[in-house]
């Protein structure tokens, strides 16, 4: 069975710092991964997701994740945080065969401060 | 483009009721799913259709929980007689659904429900 795990439930940074969100997945065969972020009162919206090729994957609001195999990873990053970046990000696997059944991670809140 | 509508937004409803959420997808979208949300357990998928035949109810809690998918236009989840602990946020979410897709699931802004 497929699942994800994200560290940290929650992570707080300045504003124009560096953002990094951990996630780690565990899938017997090639893993479909995606980031999703939920703005407080709000459904949950597609930041990026890994299919296949590239394993740098660029998504909205400057976000990107790498896909690392030998790692089991699919971190998110963005170089410099800004305010409105605060909000509830949940990472997601599903895979090969399976692709519509999304399993999500238990989440990870990300405040900025000035 | 419409997005993933969900009704209603908000129900607040005394324990012991019925209550009904409802789930109109994305026009062209074949899978439907309904999820919950609680602080305590995170997101669960409860339910998921796919040319409106259910595939998976494995996440349903109990008999008190039911969707239905009449239409690809369509979605109820039932929840009767409802009790305190069933108070959460409820998305229906919807994608086109194929093999090897990967594709997008796009989220309703959900059903925030309180059982009193």
């Amino acid at each position: 069975a497929q699942s994800v795990t994200q560290l940290g439930s929650h992570v707080s940074v300045s504003e124009g710092a560096l953002v990094l969100l951990r996630c780690n997945y565990s899938s017997s065969v090639p893993p479909y991964l995606f980031w999703y972020v939920q703005y407080p009162n709000q459904g949950l919206q597609l930041l990026l997701k890994y299919t296949t090729g590239a394993t740098l994957v660029k998504g909205i609001n400057g976000f990107e994740a790498e896909f690392k195999k030998s790692e089991t990873s699919f971190h998110l990053t963005k170089p410099s945080a800004h305010m409105s970046d605060a909000a509830e990000y949940f990472c997601a696997v599903t895979t090969l065969g399976n692709t519509d059944k999304l399993i999500f991670g238990t989440g990870t809140r990300l405040q900025v401060f000035p | 483009d419409a997005g993933v509508i969900q009704s209603p937004r908000h129900e607040v409803t005394e324990m012991g009721q019925e209550v009904t959420l409802r789930c109109k997808p994305i026009s062209g979208h074949n899978s439907l799913f309904w999820y919950r949300q609680t602080m305590m357990r995170g997101l669960e998928l409860l339910i998921y259709f796919n040319n409106n035949v259910p595939i998976d109810d494995s996440g349903m809690p109990e008999d008190r929980f039911s969707a239905k998918m009449p239409n690809a236009s369509f979605s109820t989840l039932k929840i009767q007689p409802s009790e305190p602990r069933d108070s959460a946020v409820y998305f229906c979410a919807s994608t086109i659904s194929g093999p090897n897709s990967g594709n997008t699931i796009y989220f309703g802004e959900g059903s925030w429900l309180t059982v009193v």
